[in-house]
């Protein structure tokens, strides 16, 4: 069981838009950035959005990120075949003495 | 370019031992705090703890104490990953992730770049 939450399959066609949502708690998303990795098949997550919202260099603008509250969502505008990949939200949590928390993952299918 | 090279697949008994590297280039290591996340077979991302780099001390998560030993030699710019009495439950993929930062709790944080990954198997 993740402690952020998401839905576990997205799917679009070629050029739609598609969202990935990721809940937390006040003690995760409510009270730290999050991030978002990108996870293509057989290989290493790699990092897509960083503090909420920003895009390292490299990273096409069709992907952009948001948070409200406890909650940052994933979108991917203009969606293309080989953006089909895992994606993780992260971020840190307070709890614990803290510790980083990954969302459980959502596969996203292109159609 | 900043990389971080793992070393290659292993196959283990139980009860065996294994020891993951990760090799950094391109960065001065001692300046960014390294992780270390687990992924099992079909499964999502864990994250095991980090080691501070300037400092050599390690945090470990819950789950990840006791069987689990963070290291660096600063020398070659390598952390290592011990894992001991090795277990079945214990087949993964290994990943070092490197921090923005000197330490895993500053803020804002993000893991960039990762290693290429570790698959370790543990079966009889």
């Amino acid at each position: 069981q993740s402690v952020l939450t998401q839905p576990p399959s997205a799917s679009g066609t070629p050029g739609q838009r598609v969202t990935i949502s990721c809940s937390g708690s006040s003690s995760n998303i409510g009270s730290n950035t999050v991030n978002w990795y990108q996870q293509l098949p057989g290989t290493a997550p790699k990092l897509l959005i960083y503090s909420n919202n920003q895009r390292p260099s490299g990273v096409p603008d069709r992907f952009s990120g948001s948070k409200s509250g406890t909650s940052a969502s994933l979108a991917i505008s203009g969606l293309q075949s080989e953006d089909e990949a895992d994606y993780y939200c992260a971020a840190w949590d307070d709890s614990l003495n803290g510790r980083w928390v990954f969302g459980g993952g959502t596969k996203l299918t292109v159609l | 370019q900043v990389q971080l090279v793992q070393s290659g697949s292993e196959l283990k008994k139980p009860g065996a031992s294994v020891k993951v590297s990760c090799k950094a280039s391109g960065y001065t290591f001692t300046s960014y705090a390294m992780n270390w996340v687990r992924q099992a077979p079909g499964q999502g991302l864990e994250w095991m703890g980090w080691i501070n780099t300037n400092t050599g001390n390690p945090t470990y998560a819950q789950g990840f104490t006791g069987r689990f030993v963070f290291s660096l030699d600063t020398s070659v710019s390598t952390a290592y990953l011990q894992i001991s009495s090795l277990k079945a439950e214990d087949t993964a993929v290994y990943y070092c992730a490197r921090d923005h930062c000197s330490s895993t709790s500053c803020y804002p944080n993000w893991f960039d770049p990762w290693g290429q990954g570790t698959l370790v198997t543990v079966s009889s």
